[in-house]
């Protein structure tokens, strides 16, 4: 069975500072990971994926992230929080190269709060 | 814009009932997806249906049951509702089923059974 783990479910940064957004994963298989963007009211918008290409993945609105296969990890950085970046953030999984499906499974979430 | 397209936005009913939600996957998009979104269960993966056929199936309900028709779109109706089934209801799409394919999400339909 495949999960994921979000450290922080509230995470706060000031405007201009690193934005480092923590995500685990668990997988019986080599899996993919995304990170998706949740803006108040709206859906769900990809920043980036890993489909094994490469272990360090660059996103949208300068985000990215690095596949650590040691650390079964896929954490979002941001070298300068702006104050469009409040959102919620949800790091996702699911089965790797040859999966038949496209399910994904979320995290539970972390929400950015971006002070001035 | 993700061009994936729900209705109803927003859907207020009564304990018992039934509902049907729509979506209209992005054109070209073959895969269609429904999550439930609640502040209990997070993001739930329900079921994914590829060219009208059932692909992949998780926690839906036996009340809840869903269909992709010949022109793509795709219905979910929820049925015998409780107020634990109040949530945010999100369709998506992807141009095929396999995993990788990004998905694209609609902005949902919240559902709230009162």
């Amino acid at each position: 069975a495949q999960s994921v783990t979000q450290l922080g479910s509230h995470v706060s940064v000031s405007e201009g500072a690193l934005v480092l957004l923590r995500c685990n994963y668990s997988s019986s298989v080599p899996p993919y990971l995304f990170w998706y963007v949740q803006y108040p009211n709206q859906g769900l918008q990809l920043l980036l994926k890993y489909t094994s290409a490469a272990t360090l993945v660059k996103g949208i609105n300068g985000f990215e992230a690095e596949f650590k296969k040691s650390e079964t990890s896929f954490h979002l950085t941001k070298p300068s929080a702006h104050m469009s970046d409040a959102a919620e953030y949800f790091c996702a999984v699911s089965e790797g190269y040859g999966g038949a499906t496209n399910k994904l499974i979320f995290g539970t979430g972390t929400l950015l709060a971006v002070q001035p | 814009d993700s061009g994936v397209t729900q209705t109803p936005k927003h859907l207020i009913t009564a304990t018992g009932q039934r509902v049907t939600l729509r979506c209209s996957p992005r054109s070209g998009d073959l895969s269609v997806y429904w999550y439930q979104q609640s502040l209990d269960q997070g993001l739930q993966f329900l079921i994914q249906y590829y060219n009208g056929e059932e692909r992949a199936k998780g926690n839906i309900l036996e009340r809840f049951s869903a269909q992709q028709f010949p022109d793509l779109h795709s219905e979910l109706n929820l049925s015998s509702l409780e107020l634990g089934d109040s949530a945010l209801y999100f369709c998506a799409s992807s141009p095929q089923p396999s995993s990788g394919n990004t998905i694209y999400f609609g902005e949902g339909s919240w559902l709230t059974v009162v």
